[in-house]
């Protein structure tokens, strides 16, 4: 079984650049989150999907992120513009529904300097 | 919301010793308890998990207990390996509400030799 895709796997950009992360889940999952894990902190949830609906997005910071999930499949994560404080690893993790085991991508590493 | 507090941040042991991690979670709803490896650089991976209607559960050299009274779980590895070296992150969520998973901060694992 194919597991959570994501890219890019590194990212560096200037402060108040814009950045797109892009999510794979895995096929027939229909729950889907992206995580903010900080070094040496634990995942930090942002958003939480349910098919192409938002179930939870109270973390997300909204003035600068944006995330959707069209046709219920991938998911892109979008700041704009990026802080230096948004250096961090971004997971996507999918569930095969609101109560299974979470996977966990790969991760996007993103510095802004 | 829920608030889970893991310790010790860090944790040595001799390799073949036990290692043994603790969290404390907040919401006494909460029914479901995951706990994850994360190698440097590479993505969280579940480990073991246990629901509130057990008080523990095995899997080979691994074991977490949970006390519902108290509000904490513990994971246990016996006879440690060099490849036990890892970050492990509790974390607990309440399925069947919104499953937002909480996870801890943390806890560094070294396994000396």
């Amino acid at each position: 079984e194919a597991g959570v895709a994501q890219s890019p796997r590194y990212k560096i950009i200037e402060k108040r650049q814009s950045v797109a992360f892009w999510c794979n889940p895995i096929s027939g999952h229909a729950t889907l989150y992206w995580y903010q894990q900080i070094l040496g902190q634990g995942p930090k949830l942002l958003i939480q999907f349910q098919n192409n609906g938002v179930v939870d997005d109270s973390q997300l910071p909204k003035d600068r992120f944006s995330a959707e999930r069209l046709k219920g499949v991938d998911s892109t994560l979008k700041i704009q513009p990026a802080k230096l404080e948004d250096s961090a690893v971004y997971l996507c993790a999918s569930t095969p529904d609101r109560y299974g085991t979470q996977y966990f991508g790969p991760g996007t590493r993103l510095t802004v300097l | 919301g829920e608030n889970v507090e893991q310790h010790p941040s860090t944790l040595s042991v001799q390799e073949g010793d036990s290692a043994v991690i603790k969290c404390t979670y907040s919401d006494s709803a909460s029914n479901y308890f995951p706990w994850y490896k994360q190698e440097l650089g590479k993505r969280p991976q579940l480990i073991i998990d246990i629901r509130s209607n057990v008080g523990e559960k095995k899997d080979q050299r691994i074991a977490v207990t949970l006390n519902k009274t108290a509000k904490h779980f513990s994971l246990h590895i016996t006879e440690t390996q060099p490849e036990d070296s890892a970050v492990y992150f509790c974390a607990a969520a309440f399925m069947n509400r919104d499953d937002k998973i909480i996870f801890g901060k943390g806890t560094r694992l070294h396994i000396l030799p």
